[in-house]
């Protein structure tokens, strides 16, 4: 049972605009929220987190966004750059599991 | 500052072997953990600790056993490797409640 859903697996964008990357959680636990980028044939490099005391967090063009009513996360990147082509996962973990689980991914494409 | 460190970086076995992928981290962080990444699957948690001598599984623990005797290390053992283990092996470490930081990974391919 999938806990964390990114339900697009594809997303593509125009350089200049924005790119929205979307996640839900079935959990009711979890209560932190990390988005990270992969790059192929990298590890997996930490974007931005949001706890869950919070609704909006934002770092430079990275902003994200929880909603904690709909059990849905997203992540807003504006304006995109070909330079964040990448594979995206989101993440969440409960505050008593230390468990950190992660979606499937959602690859973007920024084009020029 | 090394970070968190995997080897090897690709391995091929035959179904039966068995092996130990190697994750070292060098930032004294209580948690590790490992994950595998196959396509349309994203990352999955195989084992985690949460401390010198303390394990746990994760989502898809079957067929790997995992130990921490020391905080700066997390191996990753496959007992009898089997065609469906091929993936992309990831460490991953962090202090709690926090960011995960994670190795280059390991590519597998059980043939």
């Amino acid at each position: 049972d999938q806990q964390v859903k990114q339900n697009s697996p594809s997303l593509s964008v125009q350089e200049g605009r924005i790119s929205i990357l979307n996640c839900d959680y079935t959990n009711s636990m979890f209560d932190y929220f990390l988005w990270y980028k992969k790059y192929p044939a990298e590890g997996p490099t930490f974007l931005i987190s949001i706890s869950s005391i919070k609704d909006k967090n934002e770092d430079g063009r990275f902003t994200v966004f929880l909603n904690k009513s709909a059990k849905h996360l997203s992540l807003h990147i504006v304006p995109s750059q070909p330079g964040d082509s990448a594979v995206y996962f989101c993440a969440a973990s409960a505050h008593n599991t230390d468990k950190l689980i992660f979606g499937t991914g959602t690859r973007l494409q920024v084009f020029p | 500052n090394a970070g968190v460190t995997q080897t090897p970086k690709f391995q091929v076995l035959k179904t039966g072997q068995s092996m130990t992928l190697q994750c070292a981290q060098d930032m004294n962080h209580e948690y590790m953990s490992w994950y595998r990444q196959d396509p349309g699957m994203g990352l999955r948690l195989i084992h985690y600790s949460v401390g010198a001598g303390i394990t746990d599984q994760g989502e898809v623990p079957n067929g790997y056993n995992v130990s921490r005797s020391t905080t700066e290390d997390f191996p990753l053992r496959l007992l009898s490797a089997a065609p469906s283990q091929t993936s992309v092996y990831f460490c991953a470490s962090r202090p709690r409640y926090t960011e995960a930081f994670f190795g280059q990974g390991t590519r597998l391919t059980v043939v």
